[in-house]
């Protein structure tokens, strides 16, 4: 799979909004840009993820640019239990199931 | 909402026990994975199942063995422990699909401890 690099860390206060970014400049056509995050003592939870357009569930919003060589995750209210490690990755064609995590962004939410 | 139990949160065992992990899941994925996560070495896969009795190799699958005879369940069996065995287990499923839409719902892990 294509590599990401994200920030090492950012910090937010609280009920403000978050965007998190994520480049991917070697992502190929049938790359999808997946994000998890992962909360602290906690198992990785899905948050979202898209191909091309713009994605929105009830968690977050994924911004994805034009030429798809990077990526912005939006928390549009930053609560407490936001604070996190995100962890942007790429998904290909490849049969390999296994999720590999980089150091991701911690995010810290201040009150 | 898809909804992943793990047996046990917390587990301590002495070296050379047999232990068993297990993990249920109550969407009907076909796909069920255990990792474990150590801090500076990530996330690491141990074994992935695509369907009843069927299961492979991840990366380190030695010390290591799973079972799986029913859908929702799927168990992470270490033969005899070892204090190299202390980390955060993690099991996920998902649906059987394309990797690239491919969607894993984690458990909320078993920190095993082994003395």
């Amino acid at each position: 799979d294509a590599k990401t690099t994200q920030p090492n860390s950012m910090e937010s206060n609280e009920e403000e909004p978050v965007h998190l970014p994520c480049n991917h400049s070697t992502i190929s056509g049938t790359d999808y840009i997946h994000w998890y995050r992962q909360l602290p003592s906690q198992g990785p939870e899905y948050v979202i993820h898209g191909l091309t357009s713009n994605v929105n569930n009830r968690m977050a919003s994924l911004a994805i640019a034009e030429d798809r060589k990077s990526s912005t995750l939006i928390l549009h209210r930053a609560t407490l239990r936001d604070a996190a490690v995100y962890y942007c990755i790429l998904r290909g064609l490849s049969n390999d199931y296994k999720l590999s995590f980089g150091a991701g962004t911690t995010v810290t939410v201040r009150a | 909402d898809v909804k992943v139990t793990q047996s046990s949160r917390y587990l301590v065992k002495r070296t050379g026990e047999k232990v068993f992990l297990e993990c249920v899941q109550d969407m009907d994925h076909e796909n069920m994975f255990w990792y474990r996560q150590d801090p500076g070495l990530g996330l690491r896969l141990i074994y992935f199942s695509y369907d009843v009795k069927m299961k492979e190799k991840g990366d380190i699958p030695e010390g290591y063995s799973v079972s799986r005879e029913k859908k929702e369940r799927f168990s992470l069996i270490l033969e005899s422990a070892s204090t190299n065995q202390t980390s955060m287990y993690l099991c996920a499923s998902s649906l059987a699909g394309r990797v690239a839409a491919d969607t894993q719902y984690f458990g909320p892990g078993t920190r095993l401890t082994v003395l």
